[in-house]
This record gives structure tokens, C-alpha cells and sequence, in this order.
């Protein structure tokens, strides 16, 4: 099954504790992303790659890293994570064409204490 | 920075009423996406549209990309409880970038 996987799904931490949200995808898409969702403020573009160790930042990427060493993979790490970065994230994958339909991911929930 | 507006932020109608959903920005997209959300689920494409002026339908859903592109339309028509969701529109960058603007949703709730 095509599918845009994610973990952990749900994740409760504290301020300055390294974590790494991980994300797979199985349909060897060239594009893959992060976003965040925010009550009244939709999903903001963290960062994305556009292929293998090729990166760049979103709208928000103020205190995120990611790393794309492999087609299928794209973690994003919190180096150290503060209560404004607790949120609901998503990772997307995609192919580069003309339509660029975006596959998500089930969703990761962070809460940072 | 590109920004897409989108409205209205919540609408609640009954079943069997029409409905329009507007996503609006001063700058030009190179496509521009609908999706759409349920709680505890990421986004599901609906629909891209790519040509200035195209217009798309998706059963009782009719998806509207503006001349200029910079703005699109979702139009229901005959309104279910099944088409109850958060949309969202998406538009992608016209430098190439591939880099997403997403609007601030729609939430949409059908009354039986």
C-alpha cells in the first residue's frame, strides 16, 4: 500500500530534549516536506527537499533540522525543543511534475512542556 | 511572502444547500491544490488546478482557478453531512521552489 508513514504519532516531552520525528515514504517520490498546524493559523511549511541531500526551508524553520540521505526517509529533529513548538506536524511526499499532489502522512502530536 | 486568504473560516448549512469557498492571494501561483481534512487524519488532495481560468468538477464539487492565478473557488453543490471537513487550499511557488502556501482552512459542518 502507498503510504506516507510517521512516528511517533503522539509524543509528550520537555524543554531542551532532542527528539526526532521520523517519516517514510514507499512511493519513491523525489519531493518530500514538513509542516506544522496551528488552530487558526493551517498548516506552515517547515522545510522540504526536492531530492536526495537537496533541502530547503520552509515559512518556519526556526528551530527545526532535517536531513534527506535517502530517497524514502525525511526526519525532522528538534535540537531543542520550547512550548511554542508544540503543535500537530505532518510530513508530505510528492512527485516533481506539473501537479505535484502532495501525500500526507497520519500526523505526529507534540506537546513540549 | 505569499499568502492565501481563505473564506469563510467556518460555515454551517444544512443538507441540500449550495456553498461557495474562496481562496485568495495578490500573488500569482503556478498550480494551486484543494484538500481536504478530517479530524485525526492529514490532508487529502482533492483536486489540482494548473491553467489560469480551468475549471474542474469532482462529482458535486466544482473547482474554479482564477485568470490571473491567483485565486481559485470550491463550489458544493447539494451539500451531505459526508462532505463535513476542514478544507484547505495549497498554492505552490512560481520561483521554482516548490514551496507551499497553505490557506487557514475552511470548516465546513452539514447539518442533516
Amino acid at each position: 500500500e502507498a503510504q506516507v508513514t510517521q512516528n511517533p504519532r503522539y509524543l509528550i516531552t520537555v524543554t531542551g530534549k532532542k527528539l526526532t520525528v521520523t517519516c517514510s515514504q514507499n512511493m519513491n517520490h523525489e519531493y518530500m516536506s514538513w509542516y506544522r498546524q496551528d488552530p487558526g493559523l493551517g498548516l506552515r511549511q517547515i522545510y522540504y527537499s526536492m531530492n536526495v541531500e537537496v533541502t530547503d526551508k520552509g515559512d518556519v524553520p526556526e528551530g527545526y533540522k532535517v536531513s534527506r540521505k535517502e530517497k524514502r526517509n525525511f526526519p525532522l529533529i528538534l535540537e531543542s525543543p520550547s512550548p511554542n513548538q508544540t503543535s500537530l506536524y505532518f510530513c508530505a511526499s510528492s512527485p516533481i511534475d506539473s501537479y505535484n499532489e502532495q501525500f500526507f502522512g497520519p500526523g505526529t502530536r507534540l506537546t513540549v512542556l | 511572502t505569499q499568502l492565501l486568504e481563505q473564506s469563510p473560516q467556518f460555515l454551517s448549512i444544512q443538507e441540500g444547500e449550495n456553498l461557495t469557498v474562496y481562496c485568495n492571494s495578490s500573488s500569482v501561483f503556478s498550480s494551486l491544490q484543494w484538500y481536504r481534512q478530517e479530524p485525526g487524519e492529514g490532508p487529502v488532495l482533492l483536486v489540482t488546478v494548473v491553467t489560469g481560468g480551468e475549471v474542474k468538477k469532482l462529482k458535486r464539487l466544482t473547482f474554479q482557478f482564477g485568470d490571473a492565478r491567483k485565486d481559485s473557488s470550491l463550489h458544493i453543490t447539494a451539500a451531505q453531512p459526508g462532505d463535513t471537513g476542514l478544507y484547505l487550499c495549497a498554492g505552490v511557488s512560481t520561483s521554482g521552489t516548490y514551496k507551499y502556501i497553505f490557506g487557514t482552512g475552511t470548516r465546513l459542518k452539514v447539518l442533516a
